[in-house]
Order: structure tokens, then C-alpha cells, then sequence
């Protein structure tokens, strides 16, 4: 079975420009959570989305959002891109019904922002 | 509110010792608990988990960790270490049985070993 795909693996843009990730998940696995890591901050949850609907979300602004389609292949938009977004972001999918069930990661894209 | 506390930024060991690394969580529910590993430019690998049942967890590569209520810990452990165990180790923390994907991270544990 192949693992989670996120592409591009890198990507460089500069301040004010928009961005967009993506991220394939395991073959049946209906959720796909999204992840910024950063030397500062660590780990930190963007947000989830199962069935194409998002159900969960973290403390992040509305700059960054996200949505899956229904082969729950998911994109991640970041807008006016800062100097502070320059991170690894990583994606996560699981079969979703509950929090037991693990979640697996891509290998992530790191973006710089120039 | 749930959250994880890794107690050493840095742990050093040499080929063939014992490692340790700790972790403490906090959580206002009964807790789903993982370790993830992750090497240079990869995501993460789940090495293990707790959901419920026997609190021993053996997980891939030769490590276990132990869930204690009592002391709300769940700590990383192998018995003889490797070279190529070299990364870093996250604990982490989800609410069990929850249909909300959220974990909740510590801020890692960077593991070196010296041949």
C-alpha cells in the first residue's frame, strides 16, 4: 500500500505570494490532518478534514485553509505568505472514525519564504 | 485541555546502552498516547501506541513504553540502542475515542548515539 504523498517536497516563494500543498493519503483513509513544524514552535495543528467537510481546526489565521476532495486527496492554501509561515508542513491521514486509530505522515513540504 | 510535557529536549547514549526518554501528559479525558520517530527531511513514524488494555506497549525496533495513570507517564523505552535509532522522538496525546483527529505534540526529544 502506498504511504502519504505530499508534493511539492520544497517549495521557495516570497512574501505577499500564495502558496498551495497537497497531500494524497493512504488508500481508504477518509481523514486528512495537516501540521506546521517549526524550530519555535514545534508541532502545531492546522487543521483536519474527513468526508470533505472540515472537523476540526487549530489557532491558526484564515489565511491558511485547507479542503479535501472526494477521493480525500487534500490541498492546503497559505495566502500573503509571511516570513513566519517558512516551515515544514506535514500531512497526516487516518481511517478517521476515531482518535485511536493512528495517523501516518507524508514526508512533508518544507517551504522557505524569501 | 490536553497537552504533553517531554522532560529532555537532548538525550545521549552510547551503542549498545539503554535508552530513556520521558514524557508526561496532561489530559481532561481518558488519553490515546503515541511515540513517533523522525529521521532528517522524513515525516513522522509511529513507533507505538496506547488505547487501551495491557499498559506495556512494545512497538517497532525494539522499544516499549509504559502507560501509569497514576503518574500520568508514559515513557520511551529500548533496551540496547542502535545507531541508527539517531532522531527525533515525539510523544503525543489524543483524546480516546474522540472523532476529532487533533494530537497534541511534545516538543521533542532529539536522541544521539555514540558509537
Amino acid at each position: 500500500k502506498a504511504g502519504v504523498t505530499q508534493t511539492p517536497r520544497y517549495l521557495i516563494k516570497t512574501r505577499g505570494q500564495q502558496v498551495t500543498l497537497s497531500c494524497s493519503p493512504i488508500s481508504g483513509h477518509r481523514s486528512v490532518s495537516w501540521y506546521q513544524q517549526t524550530p519555535g514552535q514545534g508541532l502545531q495543528f492546522l487543521f483536519e478534514y474527513f468526508s470533505e467537510t472540515q472537523r476540526n481546526k487549530g489557532n491558526f489565521p484564515g489565511r491558511f485553509s485547507g479542503r479535501q476532495f472526494s477521493n480525500s486527496r487534500s490541498e492546503m492554501n497559505v495566502s500573503t505568505l509571511e516570513l513566519g509561515d517558512s516551515a515544514l508542513y506535514l500531512c497526516a491521514s487516518s481511517q478517521g472514525t476515531v482518535s485511536n486509530q493512528p495517523q501516518h505522515f507524508g514526508d512533508g513540504t518544507r517551504l522557505s519564504i524569501l | 485541555a490536553q497537552s504533553v510535557t517531554q522532560l529532555d529536549s537532548h538525550v545521549s547514549v552510547s551503542e549498545g546502552t539503554p535508552v530513556l526518554l520521558r514524557c508526561n501528559y496532561s489530559s481532561s479525558y481518558s488519553p490515546s498516547l503515541f511515540w513517533y520517530v523522525q529521521h532528517p527531511n522524513k515525516g513522522l513514524q509511529l513507533l507505538l501506541k496506547y488505547t487501551t488494555g495491557a499498559t506495556l506497549v512494545k512497538g517497532i525496533n525494539g522499544f516499549e513504553a509504559e502507560f501509569k495513570k497514576s503518574e500520568t507517564s508514559f515513557h520511551l523505552t529500548k533496551p540496547s540502542a542502535h545507531m541508527s535509532d539517531a532522531a527525533e522522538y515525539f510523544c503525543v496525546v489524543s483524546r480516546k475515542g474522540s472523532t476529532l483527529g487533533r494530537l497534541y505534540f511534545g516538543r521533542g526529544t532529539q536522541l544521539t548515539v555514540w558509537p
